[in-house]
């Protein structure tokens, strides 16, 4: 099992751009989220998906969409990159919808810097 | 505002030295708690959690936590560190009960000297 992979590992974009930010579980895993990680802040939910067909808004939803394509696979649309968004993205998945008990996997991460 | 704080961002200690990362959240009612590690250039993963019973809970790599509803805190604790206990650690919480949503804190970010 690969587990959580995420693409690509870095990207550098201008101000203005957009790009897509792919997410992939194979552990038939319900919940996916999308993480940002700066410096000093520790990680901050962007979006979340409890189950397949439904997202919800997160910490930090401003300037990102997300779709849940299908069961295994979770995007990150970035429309047009701003400096501020400059980050490491981290996709996880969690096996349930609901209960908060479940232990998140995590992916690698995405490396993103917007000039 | 409702949140999960971390002290000491950065930690620097010897090996052999005891390790304790405090944790303290400020939501009200059940909340479900978790510490998550990330190792130099590996992904994050999980340490421990507590949903209920014992408040003192043992994961991984010899560390442990206690959970002190009265102080809303959940801290972690190692006896002896390694070397290779180098690393950035993340106290979670989940407060939403009835969802999966995690908040985190800003982590804590500990240099083992050999």
């Amino acid at each position: 099992n690969a587990g959580v992979t995420q693409t690509p590992k870095f990207q550098v974009l201008k101000t203005g751009q957009s790009m897509t930010l792919q997410c992939a579980q194979d552990m038939n895993h319900n919940s996916m989220y999308w993480y940002r990680q700066d410096p000093g802040m520790g990680l901050r939910l962007i979006y979340y998906s409890a189950s397949e067909g439904t997202t919800d808004k997160g910490e930090v939803p401003n300037g990102y969409n997300v779709s849940r394509l299908n069961k295994r696979e979770f995007s990150l649309r970035l429309e047009s990159a701003a400096p501020s968004q400059t980050s490491v993205y981290f996709c996880a998945s969690s096996v349930g919808t609901s209960g908060g008990f479940d232990e998140q996997f995590f992916g690698p991460g995405t490396r993103l810097t917007v000039l | 505002a409702q949140s999960v704080s971390q002290h000491n961002h950065h930690v620097i200690l010897s090996e052999a030295a005891s390790l304790e990362l405090g944790c303290n959240y400020s939501y009200g009612g059940t909340v479900n708690l978790f510490w998550y590690v990330q190792y130099p250039g590996q992904h994050l993963q999980l340490l421990l959690k507590y949903f209920s019973g014992d408040p003192l809970v043992k994961g991984i790599k010899g560390f442990e936590a206690e959970f002190i509803k009265s102080k809303f805190s959940f801290n972690l604790r190692k006896p002896s560190v390694q070397w290779s206990d180098t690393a950035e650690y993340f106290c979670a919480v989940n407060p939403y009960y009835g969802n999966n949503r995690l908040a985190f804190g800003k982590g804590n970010q500990v240099v083992v000297i050999p």
